[in-house]
């Protein structure tokens, strides 16, 4: 079945570092893919997402580009900020014929400090 | 605030016992989706309705069951309640299903199992 494989947590970085939580993917078809973000005691966000392959999701600074030859969506951000810490999961969805709920990642904390 | 209602927030309930569950879509969703986010399992997909027909199931107990209703509100009712069932359940709404459908989410439910 389908299955989303991201970096374990805590990530604990300094204002103003560079960001990358890695994500890979095993999925049958060409799966649509997402990251989340969950900030303390709220539901989850929409950050961004790509649909095929070299596609590149953007949004608020962060950046994940679609690799289908290695499987993996990696987001990134140049600058963090405290007002980033949050947990952050990646997804896909749509697999199979007519099968779009989300398949996620365990999640990935990050902590940025002043 | 994503427009997903969920309620209660917050559930706490003995083992052996019934709890349902409530979530209102965002107006003009067809779709609803319940997840299951515990500390071991992570985020886990339950089900979907979508227009009132049940869409897809996932790792679902049989002890667990759902409704979308003609209003398009949703309920998960949860029965014979153990310990294991203590989570934070998500509801999702989007407004159709195909590639790429973003999924909007609720706060969450809280349920103590004690």
């Amino acid at each position: 079945g389908d299955s989303v494989t991201q970096m374990e947590g805590p990530v604990t970085l300094s204002e103003e570092a560079f960001l990358t939580i890695n994500c890979t993917y095993t999925a049958t078809g060409y799966p649509s893919l997402f990251w989340y973000v969950q900030y303390p005691g709220e539901g989850l966000q929409l950050l961004l997402k790509a649909t095929k392959a070299d596609d590149k999701g953007s949004n608020k600074g962060f950046e994940a580009t679609y690799r289908k030859e290695t499987t993996s969506f990696h987001l990134e951000k140049g600058s963090v900020q405290v007002s980033d810490s949050a947990v952050y999961f990646c997804a896909l969805s749509g697999s199979g014929a007519g099968s779009y709920q989300l398949t996620f990642g365990k999640g990935t904390k990050l902590s940025v400090i002043p | 605030d994503s427009g997903v209602t969920q309620t209660p927030k917050h559930l706490i309930t003995a083992t052996g016992q019934r709890v349902t569950l409530r979530c209102s879509p965002r107006s003009g969703d067809l779709s609803v989706y319940w997840y299951q986010q515990s500390l071991d399992q992570g985020l886990q997909f339950l089900i979907q309705y979508y227009n009132g027909e049940e869409r897809a199931k996932g790792n679902i107990l049989e002890r667990f069951s759902a409704q979308q209703f003609p209003d398009l509100h949703s309920e998960l009712n949860l029965s014979s309640l153990e310990l294991g069932d203590s989570a934070l359940y998500f509801c999702a709404s989007s407004v159709g299903v195909g590639p790429g459908t973003e999924a909007f989410f609720g706060q969450g439910t809280r349920l103590t199992v004690v």
